[in-house]
């Protein structure tokens, strides 16, 4: 069964303490495995896409990164207005399922002053 | 270019009520899907459409619940005689094929 787990489930940071979230995931076939950003009461908001073991990909204070069985994102010297929860999700490169995203719970992060 | 556009954002039914969520996918973008935030959980993958073809409902519930993408028009999810536990957030999103999903707002659906 596809499963993606997410930890730590909420995270505080002082702003400028750097951090990273994780991401594990067993899927059978990765596609794609996608980061997304989500503020409280809106919807999931696209941040990266990994396709393969090795890629990285960067976006102003953060960094994505892919090994086979899990995703790291790297939140360099953050600010307040990063606090939102980050949500991973993997699809899988099977063709009944093609183009469901599964999701993890999100970690929850906190970045005060 | 507008993003994904859904409506209404807040709907309120009573028990045994129909509820109608709609979404327009941003342009350029065929593909549509479907997925439900129950408070405290994750997101569920509910259904995923291409214009005119239902290309996998298997995370819909077989009973009260049904989705369309029309030739023309928005897509519409529909649920049939709500109950309370259909309370949720409803989030749609689009692609183009083979590319990262895009969410809409939500529609944030409460069964009184």
């Amino acid at each position: 069964e596809d499963q993606v787990t997410q930890s730590p489930e909420a995270l505080r940071l002082q702003e400028g303490e750097s951090s990273s979230l994780n991401c594990s995931y067993t899927v059978s076939g990765l596609r794609g495995l996608f980061w997304y950003r989500q503020d409280p009461g809106k919807g999931p908001e696209f941040l990266f896409t990994l396709y393969s073991a090795g890629e990285e990909k960067e976006k102003e204070r953060l960094k994505a990164t892919l090994t086979k069985k899990e995703s790291f994102l790297h939140i360099t010297a953050p600010k307040p207005e990063d606090s939102a929860t980050y949500l991973c999700a993997v699809q899988a490169d099977r063709g009944s399922t093609l183009g469901r995203l599964y999701f993890g719970r999100g970690t929850q992060l906190t970045v005060w002053p | 270019n507008a993003g994904v556009m859904q409506n209404p954002r807040h709907l309120v039914r009573r028990r045994g009520q129909e509820a109608r969520l709609r979404c327009s996918p941003m342009k350029g973008h065929s593909h549509v899907y479907w997925y439900r935030q129950l408070p405290e959980e994750g997101l569920k993958f509910m259904v995923y459409l291409q214009k005119e073809n239902i290309i996998d409902e298997s995370g819909m519930p077989k009973e009260r619940f049904s989705a369309e993408f029309p030739k023309e028009g928005p897509s519409i999810l529909r649920i049939q005689q709500v109950v309370r536990g259909d309370s949720a957030a409803y989030f749609c999103a689009s692609s183009p094929p083979n590319k990262a999903q895009y969410f809409g707002p939500g529609t944030r659906l409460t069964v009184l």
